[in-house]
């Protein structure tokens, strides 16, 4: 596709539920980050996948997070027992290679209820 | 621990004029840096950058200045269009990941 996508664009969904929220990047790029903003602050970096493998997943809060991107292309981030503090807009980015110009697409936005 | 800050959570402008965002930063290990525009339920797109080799980066109406001994960074904007209001990032690119400033929103009025 020509952009970063993303769906749901939005999501609410109730305390304690498991969601998954999809990233397909730019076709041909081989790095692909997740990212989280809350409100009045600036993207939060959460994990970092080159390939099918996360190279930095240091920014995942906790393990209710997880993400995978079984075949280097799409991706999930997946939040078990969501809580309230978790809403938040989710933001996937692709780049060619993993240096150079990083591309957003739109977000998720995550309420819980 | 902030390590990319931006002071002025909002700044207002007449058209026409200059906007000046500013940035600081606390790693000098730093190298390189970019300024993301985003506008409401939009993802951030990306503006302007500049390598820690160079001390200004100019394109267009857009100009990146830094001052490695101060850890500063700032964006100008001149002339301000109306169609400039969004909210301005800077951020970081350490390697794998980008460290973003909270924000400035910026409002051009006509």
């Amino acid at each position: 596709g020509a952009g970063v996508s993303q769906t749901p664009s939005n999501k609410v969904t109730e305390k304690g539920k498991y969601v998954e929220l999809r990233c397909d990047p730019i076709s041909g790029h081989t790095a692909l980050y997740w990212y989280r903003q809350s409100l009045g602050q600036g993207p939060e970096f959460l994990i970092y996948f080159q390939g099918t493998g996360a190279a930095d997943d240091s920014g995942l809060p906790n393990d209710r997070f997880f993400a995978v991107r079984p075949e280097g292309s799409v991706s999930t981030l997946k939040i078990q027992r969501t809580e309230r503090g978790d809403s938040a807009v989710y933001l996937c980015a692709s780049s060619l290679t993993g240096t150079g110009l990083v591309s957003f697409g739109s977000g998720t936005r995550l309420t819980v209820v | 621990d902030q390590q990319v800050k931006q002071n002025s959570p909002s700044l207002s402008v007449q058209e026409g004029r200059i906007s000046i965002l500013n940035c600081d930063y606390t790693n000098s290990m730093f190298d390189y840096f970019l300024w993301y525009k985003k506008y409401p339920a939009e993802g951030p797109t990306f503006l302007i950058s500049i390598s820690s080799i160079k001390d200004k980066n100019e394109d267009g109406r857009f100009t990146v200045f830094l001052n490695k001994s101060a850890k500063h960074l700032s964006l100008h904007i001149v002339p301000s269009q109306p169609g400039d209001s969004a909210v301005y990032f800077c951020a970081a690119d350490p390697p794998g990941k980008l460290i973003f400033g909270q924000g400035t929103t910026l409002q051009v009025k006509p």
